[in-house]
């Protein structure tokens, strides 16, 4: 089994639409976690680390259910500046555990 | 403060070369990662350190070898290139935990 799953869409959306994306991970020792953003053939860049109390940065809400082990990621009023490939992270001990990440694209 | 750099950005070797994927940050952070990214796929973690002289293997070492005789530096070797090693590598550091910081990575063909 994975450690991180989640749907690698692709999500095809409207501008201004909201947009959710799920991730689950495995292991319950895994202590903190991440959604990153990749835009084609660059690094992954950090979008917002992920809390248990839920946490919000703009446009971008995030989430973290530890008893059912899964993430969200919730972007609302999409702009075509979003379209990118989000992965969902967990980390563990030493290492991160990087899922295969969601594409997006906004449309106009 | 340049974060983490790698080189070359691009590189072409033919089967059974050698070469070394350097990887430095200047953060002084502690811990530090190599992964690959192949088309399509996730990142996979070939090697990490958690500090100057400590290494370890990850999910993928076969044909890679890495040290870290600094706290900045944490190259990656690869001996015997093989076409299965076509890839984009990232390296990334971290102060334990936090969030991971990417270098800008190397895209290897070997043909």
């Amino acid at each position: 089994r994975k450690e991180v799953e989640q749907d690698p869409g692709p999500f095809n959306v409207p501008e201004g639409a909201t947009v959710a994306f799920n991730c689950t991970y495995s292991n319950s020792a895994s202590q903190s976690f991440f959604w990153y953003r990749q835009d084609c053939r660059k690094e992954p860049k950090l979008l917002m680390s992920v809390y248990s109390s839920g946490n919000e940065d703009g446009r971008f809400t995030a989430q973290l259910n530890r008893a059912s082990q899964y993430i969200s990621l919730l972007i609302r009023d999409s702009k075509l500046s979003d379209s990118a490939t989000y992965l969902c992270v967990a980390n563990t001990g030493n290492q991160f555990y990087f899922g295969t990440g969601t594409s997006l694209t906004v449309i106009p | 403060n340049a974060g983490v750099t790698q080189t070359p950005k691009f590189r072409i070797l033919k089967i059974g070369q050698s070469m070394t994927l350097q990887c430095t940050q200047d953060m002084n952070h502690n811990y530090m990662y190599w992964y690959r990214q192949d088309p399509g796929m996730g990142l996979k973690l070939i090697y990490y350190s958690v500090g100057a002289g400590i290494t370890d293997k990850g999910e993928v070492p076969n044909g890679y070898n890495v040290s870290r005789s600094t706290t900045e530096d944490f190259p990656l070797r690869l001996e015997l290139a093989a076409p299965s090693q076509t890839s984009v590598y990232f390296c990334a550091s971290t102060a334990s935990g936090y969030e991971q910081y990417f270098g800008p990575g190397t895209r290897l063909t070997v043909t």
